[in-house]
């Protein structure tokens, strides 16, 4: 079955420091995309990335960095030079076809990051 | 402005009350979904629509029940045949299968 783990429950940093969020996920599915989703605590979820299957390039926005290796189902987010805003739950998501070809997506059950000043 | 909006934000219902949580959306997504989520963990899929009139359950959808007559609203009813309720409640968008989602401010139901 499909799953995504964020074994990481709560990571605790002080401000300016790098930062790594790990993601493992599994899946039957050649074709799939992961996602990660930030939650800050107003509660909404903000869209950061989304990697295809097929595209194991590194990408890079500003202070935010994924790490996508496909031999250990693995794609990991990393934060360099944190700052306090960056505090929020963070989730990885991977999308799964659900009955009829529909996609949905399986959320782990996310990493609490506080930056501290 | 483009967006999910979701209303209300707070709600409290007694024990046996159905409620209705509305999600709107006016970023002409063809796909659209509930989410429910609990206190330190994820989201688990209730219900989700790719087209008007029809949608699919997802993995906790005893006790909830929902509509597309519309592209633009997907409202979720939480029925009294719910037996823990109390929740906060994301909706969500997307363009196409496996897109990836946009998310609504959510919707915190108590139950009282």
């Amino acid at each position: 079955a499909q799953k995504v783990t964020q074994a990481q429950t709560e990571i605790s940093v002080v401000e300016k420091e790098d930062v790594t969020l790990d993601c493992v996920y599994e899946t039957r599915d050649t074709t799939y995309y992961l996602f990660w989703y930030k939650q800050p605590p107003s509660g909404e979820l903000v869209f950061l990335i989304r990697r295809n299957s097929f595209d194991e390039q590194n990408e890079i926005s500003g202070r935010y960095s994924w790490n996508f290796q496909k031999s250990t189902s693995s794609f990991n987010f990393t934060i360099t030079a944190s700052q306090v805003v960056d505090s929020a739950v963070y989730f990885c998501a991977l999308s799964e076809e659900g009955t009829g070809g529909y996609n949905k997506l399986i959320f782990g059950a996310g990493t609490r990051l506080a930056v501290h000043p | 402005d483009g967006g999910i909006t979701q209303s209300p934000k707070y709600l409290f219902r007694k024990e046996g009350q159905n409620v209705t949580l509305s999600c709107e959306q006016n970023l002409n997504h063809d796909a659209m979904y509930w989410y429910r989520q609990d206190p330190g963990q994820g989201l688990r899929l209730i219900y989700y629509s790719q087209i008007v009139n029809d949608f699919q359950k997802g993995d906790i959808a005893e006790g909830y029940s929902v509509s597309r007559e519309k592209k633009e609203s997907f409202p979720l009813t939480v029925t009294s045949a719910q037996k823990n309720p109390t929740a906060f409640y994301l909706c969500a968008s997307s363009p196409q299968d496996g897109e990836g989602a946009f998310f609504g401010q959510g919707t915190r139901l108590t139950v009282v």
